[in-house]
């Protein structure tokens, strides 16, 4: 399978700060996604991007697929947006997700 | 809509004993997952489902058995417990144009 690399593993910023959360794979990946898992260990879906640019609100994603990497960015941030990111994404096989092990935010008020 | 939900949301086993978790989900999704994830880790793939009928192995098989009898519901099964199958698990379905996964809340899972 492909190797997902996530950086950085822990990030700690002060409410307001920007960020950029990197997830690099191994090889040409497909339906990448960016997860948030809150402090109660919920999943929520952030980014459906197999390719280009999406924007929700003070989050954003970039996926360069030919350069197998994915970029996740948080403006101004809050203390909400505390809790573990996860990029996931598939090679090959169609339905074989592959999950990068995770950057934990923790944003100080 | 509820989503996916999982059935139960806790369980303590022993070693040796069975049990089967519940996947459901009522988004008419073609596809569904089973993952697991262990403290400080990514989720990693144990069985996947693309239609009823169907099931394929992923990246960490071993020890789990699933079915997938209607296109609602995935039931993942622990035949013989072990104490390294102590994990959360988490289900997801996708519909087959996009391939987005949405997940459930999770099982806590202790073996002793």
């Amino acid at each position: 399978g492909i190797q997902v690399e996530q950086s950085p593993p822990d990030l700690i910023l002060q409410e307001g700060a920007n960020s950029t959360l990197r997830c690099n794979f191994s090889d040409s990946v497909n339906n990448l996604q960016w997860f948030h898992q809150n402090p109660w260990g919920q999943l929520i879906n952030l980014f459906y991007i197999p390719s280009g640019t999406k924007q929700n609100g003070r989050l954003s994603a970039t996926t360069v697929a030919t350069e197998r990497y994915s970029l996740l960015y948080i403006s101004s941030s809050q203390t909400t947006d505390s809790g573990v990111y996860f990029c996931a994404g598939t090679s090959g096989n169609f339905n074989k997700f592959y999950f990068g092990s995770g950057t934990k935010l923790n944003v100080k008020p | 809509n509820a989503g996916v939900t999982q059935t139960p949301k806790f369980r303590v086993l022993k070693t040796g004993q069975s049990m089967t978790l519940l996947c459901a989900q009522d988004m008419n999704h073609e596809y569904m997952y089973w993952y697991r994830q262990d403290p400080g880790m990514g989720l990693r793939l144990i069985h996947y489902s693309v239609g009823e009928g169907t099931t394929a192995k992923g990246e960490v098989p071993d020890g789990y058995n699933v079915s997938r009898l209607k296109k609602q519901n995935f039931l993942l099964g622990l035949e013989s417990a072990a104490p390294s199958q102590t994990s959360v698990y988490f289900c997801a379905s996708s519909p087959r144009s996009t391939n987005e996964q949405f997940f459930g809340p999770g099982t806590r899972l202790t073996v002793l």
